[in-house]
């Protein structure tokens, strides 16, 4: 049962490009959405909710698309410290989030 | 700040052993949540908890049980450790149901090595 997916990468990009990943879900009666970051060997941490309007946060977009059910996010202007795994998160019914398994970015100078 | 503490960052089991991994939170959050986070399978839910003395399984509860007698604590025991259960846990919180599911915190984790 693969209720949420996403491309494990590892995306590696030059510091200041512009890298976009997907998620797909399965549950359409799904309600809620994120995109969390985990840097290695650390907890992960919310980077941001994503709305049915898209929003954005800085060099950060996120794209919801219920039609398609998948999400996006972009960022521009990598940076060094961009480096890290970027966690797809889906609302299950009630309180219980379903994780995606992470898509590793890589940034180099 | 929220901050989601657990009782140990790195801990060594022998098979057969009972462990207790405690995790507390200081924000009066409703939910609480224990994950286990493996290379390749990305993170798990063991249970959660959405009030004091309340559980529910989550996709994983075999060979694990929770306990949460007071509403900052939830405690995750393994009664009889085996090896397929080393792993890194995480302990997160979040507020109530109330709005739909919100953001989770999340505890450094526990890194426990069954031998």
């Amino acid at each position: 049962r693969k209720e949420v997916e996403q491309d494990p990468g590892p995306f590696n990009v030059p510091e200041g490009a512009t890298v976009a990943f997907n998620c797909t879900y399965s549950n359409s009666a799904s309600q809620s959405f994120f995109w969390y970051r985990q840097d290695c060997r650390k907890e992960p941490k919310l980077l941001m909710s994503v709305y049915s309007s898209g929003n954005e946060d800085g060099r950060f977009t996120a794209q919801l698309n219920r039609a398609s059910q998948y999400i996006s996010l972009l960022i521009r202007d990598s940076k060094l410290s961009d480096s890290a795994t970027y966690l797809c998160v889906v609302n299950q019914a009630g309180t219980a989030l379903i994780f995606g398994k992470g898509t590793t970015l890589s940034v180099s100078s | 700040d929220v901050k989601v503490t657990q009782s140990s960052r790195y801990l060594v089991k022998r098979t057969g052993e009972k462990v207790f991994l405690e995790c507390v939170q200081d924000m009066d959050h409703e939910n609480m949540f224990w994950y286990r986070q493996d290379p390749g399978l990305g993170l798990r839910l063991i249970y959660f908890s959405y009030d004091v003395k309340m559980k529910e399984k989550g996709d994983i509860p075999e060979g694990y049980s929770v306990s949460r007698e007071k509403k900052e604590r939830f405690s995750l025991i393994l009664e009889s450790a085996s090896t397929n259960q080393t792993s890194m846990y995480l302990c997160a919180s979040s507020l109530g149901l109330a709005g739909g599911p919100r953001e989770q915190f999340f505890g450094p984790g526990t890194r426990l090595t069954v031998l």
